[in-house]
This record gives C-alpha cells, sequence and structure tokens, in this order.
C-alpha cells in the first residue's frame, strides 16, 4: 500500500472550515483515499473516501487532485467535536487491512 | 453507519490472569475482523486478521500463543489475552470488514486494558 504524509498537528477556529492536506505521491491506479477520524480514547470513525472524484457526504468533503498524489478532506464547519486525529489512509478498496500512520491531530478552538 | 460492539470499554486485572474482548458486527456479518493495538499517543497496530471458521492471521511479532483470536461466527471475534502482564495494557480495537460495492471497515470502541 502506499504511504501517506500528513501535517503531525493543526488548529481551526470553531465554526470555520477544517482543510486537513494529505500527501499520497505514490498511490497506485486502483487505491483508494480514505480518511478516518479517532476521537480520543475511542475507536477511528469513518468519514469518506474516494478514487478519482471529489466526494461529499454528510461529514465532510474529499478532493482529490488531477494527479491524486494529494488530496484535502475538507470538514466545512467545524465544531470542538471534531477535534480528534485523522487518518488519511491508502488502499486497494478491498479496505481489508488498512495501515494507518501518524495522522493529523486537529483542534477545534473556541 | 454499520455499528461494531466491542465489550468491554476497560478492564482492569491481575498480572497472570486472562482476559477476553468481544467484538460484534451488530447488523452485517462479518467474515473478516481484525485486531489493533494501540499504545499512548501512538498509531494503531494491526496484531491479526480474524476469519470465520478458519485460524487467525498473526502479524509479525504477535505471539499467537498469547493473545488467542476465535471468530466462531458471522458476527463474533474474541480476542483473550491469557497470562497477561502490565507490558500488555494497552488499547485495544476491532474492526469489521463490512462487504459492499465498496468494502469499508468499522471500528468498535476500543477496549483500554490495564494490568496490574
Amino acid at each position: 500500500d502506499a504511504k501517506t504524509t500528513q501535517p503531525t498537528s493543526m488548529d481551526c477556529a470553531e465554526g470555520r472550515a477544517a482543510n486537513l492536506p494529505c500527501n499520497h505521491s505514490t498511490i497506485s491506479g486502483n487505491e483508494y483515499v480514505y480518511w478516518y477520524r479517532q476521537i480520543h480514547s475511542q475507536g477511528p470513525q469513518y468519514i469518506i473516501h474516494g478514487l478519482k472524484n471529489n466526494e461529499t457526504n454528510e461529514m465532510a468533503s474529499l478532493i482529490i487532485t488531477e494527479d491524486r498524489k494529494s488530496s484535502t478532506l475538507i470538514l466545512p464547519h467545524a465544531t470542538l467535536r471534531d477535534t480528534a486525529v485523522y487518518y488519511c489512509i491508502v488502499d486497494s478498496g478491498s479496505a481489508r487491512q488498512l495501515t494507518f500512520g501518524s495522522g493529523t491531530q486537529l483542534t477545534v478552538l473556541p | 453507519g454499520a455499528v461494531v460492539s466491542q465489550h468491554p470499554s476497560w478492564v482492569i486485572c491481575k498480572s497472570g490472569t486472562s482476559v477476553k474482548i468481544e467484538c460484534r458486527s451488530l447488523d452485517f456479518q462479518a467474515t473478516t475482523m481484525f485486531w489493533y493495538r494501540q499504545f499512548p499517543k501512538q498509531s494503531l497496530m494491526l496484531m491479526a486478521t480474524s476469519n470465520e471458521g478458519s485460524k487467525a492471521t498473526y502479524e509479525q511479532g504477535v505471539e499467537k500463543d498469547k493473545f488467542l483470536i476465535n471468530h466462531a461466527s458471522l458476527t463474533l471475534s474474541t480476542l483473550t489475552v491469557t497470562s497477561a502482564h502490565p507490558e500488555d495494557s494497552s488499547f485495544y480495537i476491532c474492526s469489521a470488514l463490512k462487504r459492499t460495492t465498496n468494502e469499508k471497515l468499522f471500528f468498535g470502541s476500543g477496549t483500554q486494558l490495564s494490568v496490574l
């Protein structure tokens, strides 16, 4: 599976959009980009995933560059409850064995 | 989304005892489940893959005789930490694979194990 690179930490003001970047320059053509988050002392929560096209659901939007070497997770209106570690993972789509990197600690500030 | 229930949420045990953790997929059948371990301020590390009706596949460095995995039904996998020691204290998380058009992993809420 391709490796990902994410900033260690980010801050965001409550109510503003949180944009979390992820680099995955060695991604293969059949690999999806998955985003999960983990709130302290809880199991990871699925957020969104995509292959080529941008995706949006009730939680977030996922913007994938045309060359697929990077992506951005967007939380449109961050709340304090969005404070968590966000993991960007690339996987072949079977999602069988996700490999978690170090993720980005997002802190939403009041 | 799909629900994966993990019990107990936390457990404290004496050194040398065994602890069983259950992972259930409540609204879907999961032929494959995974067990992770997470130490403080670290990421999740895969311990083993649990397949219904067959033996689990362990990651390198994980002792299969110490971490017993049973996946006897399509909705239940158990992890038993045998003869627990303080160094086994960790946050254990299970996940279940839901087969849809795109397979997705859903995670349990985790079990904090403290071995005294």
